[in-house]
């Protein structure tokens, strides 16, 4: 079946433009993540999506960063005004159900902010 | 702050041999799960050991986890050039909630 899909695959912007990043889970996972990679480095977690429930929103980095979920469906990441230092792979992941259960990730969406 | 730390940051070994990587945390966790990334994109689930289990195979890789010194290792037997990747591992810190803390990775070559 498919998988996690995200675009664009590659988004290059300049300073000060807000971008959107999108993702699709698989059908009929209820969890969505949002995670960030920086050059050579791990996974920071940004967002986390379950159900119906109030997102975990704790590891957005700043107000400049958002994200919506519709349903259980699509998951929209937005950044406003971005900073060079925002230049990243973004991952979203999904997972049939909340908890800790592993996680299905999209092929990342790389930004890079000129 | 990164949960997971794993070593050695790379390796590269030839075709056939065993590749032994590690991770050790601070916390309590309920489960440590391991993922493979191949050229900086998207992560691929390879396994999850619960805190209450000390190995646990699937294929040619092997998982051990000990609790008390907070350490985990993965073990590819046999190894292959498709192994090249790098692989990262994952705690939940001891919530439920699904939220997962990653180490830097360790940067594994595998070469023919």
């Amino acid at each position: 079946g498919a998988g996690v899909s995200q675009s664009p695959s590659n988004k290059v912007t300049e300073k000060g433009k807000d971008v959107e990043l999108r993702c699709d889970p698989i059908s009929g996972h209820t969890a969505l993540y949002w995670y960030r990679q920086r050059l050579g480095q791990g996974l920071e977690f940004l967002i986390y999506f379950q159900g119906n429930s109030a997102p975990d929103k704790s590891g957005l980095p700043s107000d400049r960063f958002s994200a919506e979920r519709t349903g259980e469906s699509v998951s929209t990441l937005t950044i406003q005004r971005t900073q060079q230092e925002d230049s990243a792979v973004y991952l979203c992941a999904s997972s049939p159900v909340g908890g800790n259960y592993e996680q299905y990730f999209g092929p990342g969406t790389r930004l890079t902010v000129t | 702050s990164q949960q997971g730390e794993e070593d050695p940051q790379a390796l590269s070994i030839q075709e056939g041999e065993n590749a032994t990587m590690n991770c050790s945390y601070k916390t309590s966790i309920n489960n440590l799960q391991w993922y493979r990334q191949n050229s900086g994109r998207g992560l691929v689930h390879l396994i999850l050991i619960r805190s209450n289990e000390r190995e646990k195979h699937s294929g040619r890789l092997r998982v051990t986890l000990d609790t008390s010194k907070k350490s985990s290792s993965l073990l590819i037997t046999a190894s292959r050039a498709a192994d090249t990747a790098s692989y990262f591992c994952a705690t939940d810190r001891g919530s439920t909630l699904g939220r997962l803390y990653f180490g830097r990775g360790t940067q594994l070559t595998v070469w023919p």
